[in-house]
């Protein structure tokens, strides 16, 4: 079974820090990978996804990802962080297996920032 | 364009007691899926529908039940409530056909059983 691993549990910065969320998929095939936030008691939503072209995807607010195949990676990046980016992010890959393309999360990176 | 949306977004059960979580979308999807979100777990998957009037297990089915009798609704029933089960649900869709296609998430409901 696929499976996602996220690095960190907890993220501190300073506002104008840069950012960097790892993550690393168990898939060796096709993979379909995003990444979603949450901010405080609210519901997911996606930051940016990636299917295949450019391994290098932009997505909302400032932040990209790389999508490095031979390290089974994904990780999210923001070069300068600001206050409102504090939320918590999760990874996913879809899964191709039996559930439909369901997704499966990391256990996701809180990002606190201080301004 | 309301998107997905969870009824209700807060509920408190007893052990033992029986509820009902309703999740509609007005985007036509086919697919739909229950997760719970715990502290450190990440989203779980608990049941999936791939289309009116079928449904299947996820990761974490036991305790749970499902039911899509119409392709907007995805409806997901705890028969007896128990502490474990205290957690903030989700729903999401998504179109089907087309693996490359992105999941849109409700607000969540948070349930607690006490």
């Amino acid at each position: 079974a696929q499976s996602v691993s996220q690095h960190n549990h907890h993220v501190i910065l300073s506002e104008a820090a840069s950012l960097e969320l790892g993550c690393n998929y168990s898939y060796g095939g096709t993979v379909n990978l995003f990444w979603y936030v949450q901010y405080p008691g609210q519901h997911l939503q996606l930051l940016l996804k990636y299917f295949s072209g450019d391994p290098l995807v932009k997505g909302i607010k400032g932040f990209e990802a790389e999508f490095i195949k031979s390290k089974f990676s994904f990780n999210l990046r923001k070069p300068s962080v600001q206050w409102s980016d504090t939320a918590e992010y999760f990874c996913a890959v879809k899964d191709y297996g039996g559930s439909q393309g369901n997704l499966i999360f990391g256990k996701g990176t809180k990002l606190s920032v201080k301004p | 364009n309301a998107g997905v949306t969870q009824t209700p977004k807060f509920r408190v059960l007893k052990t033992g007691q029986s509820m009902t979580l309703l999740c509609a979308q007005d985007m036509n999807h086919e697919y739909m899926y229950w997760y719970r979100q715990d502290p450190g777990m990440g989203l779980r998957l608990i049941h999936y529908s791939v289309g009116e009037g079928t449904t299947a297990k996820g990761e974490v089915p036991d305790g749970y039940n499902v039911s899509r009798l119409k392709k907007q609704n995805f409806l997901l029933g705890l028969e007896s409530a128990a502490p474990s089960q205290t957690s903030v649900y989700f729903c999401a869709s998504r179109t089907g056909g087309q693996m490359n296609t992105e999941a849109f998430f409700g607000q969540g409901t948070r349930l607690t059983v006490v």
